[in-house]
């Protein structure tokens, strides 16, 4: 049973514009949430994290929706550059102490986002 | 840079060999975990450490596997006989633990082909 959810495969946006990644988890103990950008042949990249108790968190483009009451995250990123091409990973945690650590955290397939020119 | 490196970035073994990765974590972070990562899948949690205890498995981890980290530095993980199903990518990670959350940084993986 999948516990965090990226319905999305993959998503193309025109460079300039904004990207809405979207990502559902049905956990209730999750407290802490992460985005993460992974490019081919490379390891995942920390982007971003929001923990429970707020509902928003933003740095520079990047910017991460909590709406706790409907499980539900997005990340925001604006205005879309080429260099953001790559495979988003949605992951969460149950321990916001922990960042994530006595059980690791809970990530879903990914969102492959394609800028075009 | 000091980010957490992995060797080998590939190896390809035949069926029923044994494997070992290892692992260097950041060098001020006290905990170390083990990712699966197969194609169209996100990582999947196998095992964590903190310090030089290893504190948590997944079921994932089958007595094949085998994850060390002496002196709380760096990591190996052994596969034993090893199955064409174990044919996926293992990514490291390590963290600060702490109030507040600390995110997993991860290295660039080990690609594990079984033929």
């Amino acid at each position: 049973d999948q516990q965090v959810k990226q319905n999305s495969p993959s998503l193309s946006v025109q460079e300039g514009r904004i990207s809405i990644l979207n990502c559902d988890y049905t956990n209730s103990m999750f407290d802490y949430f992460l985005w993460y950008k992974k490019y081919p042949a490379e390891g995942p990249t920390f982007l971003i994290s929001i923990s429970s108790i707020k509902d928003k968190n933003e740095d520079g483009r990047f910017t991460v929706f909590l709406n706790k009451s409907a499980k539900h995250l997005s990340l925001h990123i604006v205005p879309s550059q080429p260099g953001d091409s790559a495979v988003y990973f949605c992951a969460a945690s149950a321990n916001v102490y922990s960042g994530g650590g006595a059980d690791g955290l809970t990530f879903g397939k990914g969102t492959h986002l394609i800028i075009q020119p | 840079d000091t980010g957490v490196s992995q060797n080998p970035r590939h190896k390809i073994t035949k069926r029923g060999q044994n494997v070992t990765f290892r692992c260097d974590p950041i060098s001020e972070h006290n905990r170390l975990y083990w990712y699966r990562q197969t194609l169209g899948q996100g990582p999947e949690f196998l095992t964590y450490f903190q310090n030089e205890a290893q504190l948590e498995k997944s079921r994932l981890l089958s007595d094949r596997f085998s994850a060390e980290r002496p002196k709380g530095s760096f990591s190996t993980l052994e596969i034993q006989r090893t199955e064409q199903g174990d044919s996926a990518m293992y990514l490291c990670a390590s963290s600060v633990s702490g109030t507040g959350g600390s995110p997993l940084h991860f290295g660039n993986g080990t690609r594990l082909t079984v033929t």
